[in-house]
């Protein structure tokens, strides 16, 4: 049972380049997010699913894509990255109970 | 919107004495999360609250959410320094579990 894995675990961008953290989990959960973390502001949500085929947009989605085709992966994507978008990103899903399980965190910095 | 505030931000405690951390909440939880992270990893849960009054413990940390459901507390006995980390707090407004709101952390140093 791995969990939520989450890849790349560190990611180095140029401005203006996309790029696709993936985000999988093996516990069957309908629902899973996505949020970002910065110094000083804690974790902050920025897209969040329900189940296959429905995504939805919580606090700060602008310059983020998802998508949900299958139960188990929940990627999200960096259209034109920019140094803004430096910052530790974290998946989540929730499980029975209302159990929220993270993934390990991916670093990006964007120069 | 939701919004926590974490008090203290930052502590220093020397080994062996106990600590609380509180976690304020602008709205009625309907779920109360505290997780541990440790600096650069990843997100650690440690316990879930959901009915006023509910307390939980964990080895030598115990959380509690009051009547009233809009504060909770960690507390740390006799604090090691494997305790040491940042301690968030976040909260389910909405009763989904989908996505939470989170306090922006308080920073615990044990000294020896």
């Amino acid at each position: 049972n791995a969990g939520v894995t989450q890849t790349p675990k560190f990611q180095v961008l140029k401005t203006g380049q996309s790029m696709t953290l993936q985000c999988a989990q093996d516990m069957n959960h309908e629902y899973m997010s996505w949020y970002r973390q910065d110094p000083g502001m804690g974790l902050r949500l920025i897209h969040y699913s329900v189940g296959a085929g429905i995504t939805d947009q919580g606090e700060v989605p602008n310059g983020y894509n998802v998508s949900r085709s299958t139960t188990e992966d929940f990627p999200l994507r960096l259209l034109s990255a920019a140094p803004s978008q430096t910052s530790v990103y974290f998946c989540a899903s929730t499980g029975s109970g209302n159990t929220i399980y993270f993934g390990e965190g991916s670093w990006l910095t964007v120069v | 919107s939701q919004e926590l505030e974490q008090s203290p931000q930052s502590l220093i405690v020397q080994e062996g004495k106990n600590l609380t951390i509180n976690c304020t909440s602008s709205k009625t939880l309907y779920g109360l999360y505290w997780y541990k992270q440790k600096y650069g990893e990843g997100l650690i849960f440690l316990m879930m609250l959901q009915k006023g009054g509910e307390e939980k413990s964990h080895e030598k940390i115990t959380a509690k959410l009051d009547e009233k459901k809009q504060q909770s507390s960690l507390h740390i006995t006799a604090s090691q320094p494997s305790h040491a980390g940042i301690y968030l707090c976040g909260a389910d407004g909405a009763g989904t579990a989908s996505k939470l709101t989170f306090g922006t952390g308080t920073r615990l140093q044990v000294t020896l």
